[in-house]
């Protein structure tokens, strides 16, 4: 089946670090990909999304590229701020059955310090 | 526009016990969906609701029922509840049809002991 594999963490970096957190899926067909974010104590939040082959989404300073050829969706941030300390999931949309459902990565915690 | 909102936050269950998770969204959304989140295991989803009456297994649903209400809300139930269902549920909601944003709640934190 579709599955996400992503960087593990955690990841610990200082301000205005320069932040990539790797992520590649498996999937029949072409799906949509997504990076959600998490910060402490709080649901999940989408930070940007790409629907097709080549699409880059950004968000916040945050940019993924939609890699069809190497089936990689990484993400980026050329600054990390304090705020930016949360735990990343890389997801992608699967279709089957009508109805849209997300297969998500296991997260990658990101700290950041001043 | 309260979103997505769950009901309890946090809740702690002996084995065997019983107990309903609430969720309701007010965005009109169509879909619904339950997730658990467990550490390095990232989000696993249990149930799914594509529309008011309609429900369907995720990856995970062993151990648990659903109800789809009406539009607005979908629980989750534990009949029987074991440890290895201490866990941290999420409920989310979208739009239909393809790729929509799913908006999440904050999350019911439960431990089974």
């Amino acid at each position: 089946g579709d599955s996400v594999t992503q960087m593990e963490g955690p990841v610990t970096l200082s301000e205005e670090a320069f932040l990539t957190i790797n992520c590649t899926y498996t999937a029949t067909g072409y799906p949509s990909l997504f990076w959600y974010v998490q910060y402490p104590g709080e649901g999940l939040q989408l930070l940007l999304k790409a629907t097709k082959a080549d699409d880059k989404g950004s968000n916040k300073g945050f940019e993924a590229t939609y890699r069809k050829e190497t089936t990689s969706f990484h993400l980026e941030k050329g600054s990390v701020q304090v705020s930016d300390s949360a735990v990343y999931f890389c997801a992608l949309s699967d279709l089957r059955g009508g109805s849209e459902k997300l297969v998500f990565g296991k997260g990658t915690k990101l700290t950041v310090n001043p | 526009n309260a979103g997505v909102t769950q009901t309890p936050k946090f809740q702690v269950l002996k084995t065997g016990q019983s107990m309903t998770l609430q969720c309701a969204q007010d965005m009109n959304h169509n879909s619904m969906y339950w997730y658990r989140q467990d550490p390095g295991m990232g989000l696993r989803l249990i149930y799914y609701s594509a529309s008011e009456g309609t429900t369907d297994k995720g990856e995970v649903p062993n151990g648990y029922n659903v109800s789809r209400l009406n539009k607005r809300e979908f629980s989750l139930r534990l009949e029987s509840a074991a440890p290895s269902q201490t866990s941290v549920y999420f409920c989310a909601s979208s739009w239909d049809g393809s790729y929509n944003e799913q908006f999440f709640g904050p999350g019911t934190r439960l431990t089974v002991l």
